[in-house]
């Protein structure tokens, strides 16, 4: 069975915090990895995806790093703003064309 | 451009009754995921579909639920009998090739 851990369950920063999480993901037969950010009564949206060992990504202030030898990605919010709050999945996917398994999410909550 | 699109956005039916839910994916895009959110177990896939046939429905959760994309622009899902367990939101989601998955805004349902 394959399965994606996230971590923290959720967290409450501070605005202007810098804060980041984790995803954890079978390390072998590895294709994909994708982060989602989920907005309350909103639908998921897309991020990242990343399909290379080392690979970052960085979109304004958020960023993700990829480690697929050992299987964990980490996403970083720096400077974290209200606008921030959501709940981040990451999804993983070990071979083209197959469906993506989704983690619980990160449920983040920042604060003014 | 239009998004995945999801139909209805809320549903209350009583035990016993059918339920079908609708779902139109981008225009272009060759594969169509159904998902269920709930609490408990976060966003579980249900079936997924490339070009219109059915490649996985493992996460179909008993016989009471059943999927169908008749062309490559329309989908359903239909659960009959419905339960009161049943109730969850449930999402639809599109992706064209290895690009991110696109996701509906969700149908909300409740058995009473």
């Amino acid at each position: 069975i394959l399965n994606v851990e996230q971590s923290p369950q959720s967290l409450h920063v501070q605005e202007g915090d810098s804060t980041n999480f984790t995803c954890s993901f079978p390390s072998s037969n590895f294709y994909a990895l994708h982060w989602y950010r989920w907005e309350t009564a909103k639908s998921p949206e897309a991020l990242f995806v990343m399909t290379l060992n080392g690979d970052e990504k960085k979109k304004g202030r958020i960023s993700a790093t990829l480690n697929t030898k050992e299987g964990y990605s980490y996403l970083y919010i720096k400077g974290s703003q209200p606008e921030d709050s959501a709940t981040y999945l990451c999804a993983f996917s070990n071979q083209a064309g197959t469906a993506l398994i989704f983690g619980k999410g990160t449920t983040l909550s920042v604060s003014s | 451009d239009a998004g995945v699109i999801q139909s209805p956005r809320h549903e209350v039916t009583e035990m016993g009754q059918e339920v079908t839910l609708r779902c139109k994916p981008i225009s272009g895009h060759n594969s169509l995921f159904w998902y269920r959110q709930t609490m408990m177990r976060g966003l579980e896939l249900l079936i997924y579909f490339n070009n219109n046939v059915p490649i996985d429905d493992s996460g179909m959760p008993e016989d009471r639920f059943s999927a169908k994309m008749p062309n490559a622009s329309f989908s359903t899902l239909k659960i009959q009998p419905s339960e009161p367990r049943d109730s969850a939101v449930y999402f639809c989601a599109s992706k064209r090739g290895n690009q991110p998955q696109h996701f509906g805004d969700g149908t909300r349902l409740s058995i009473l």
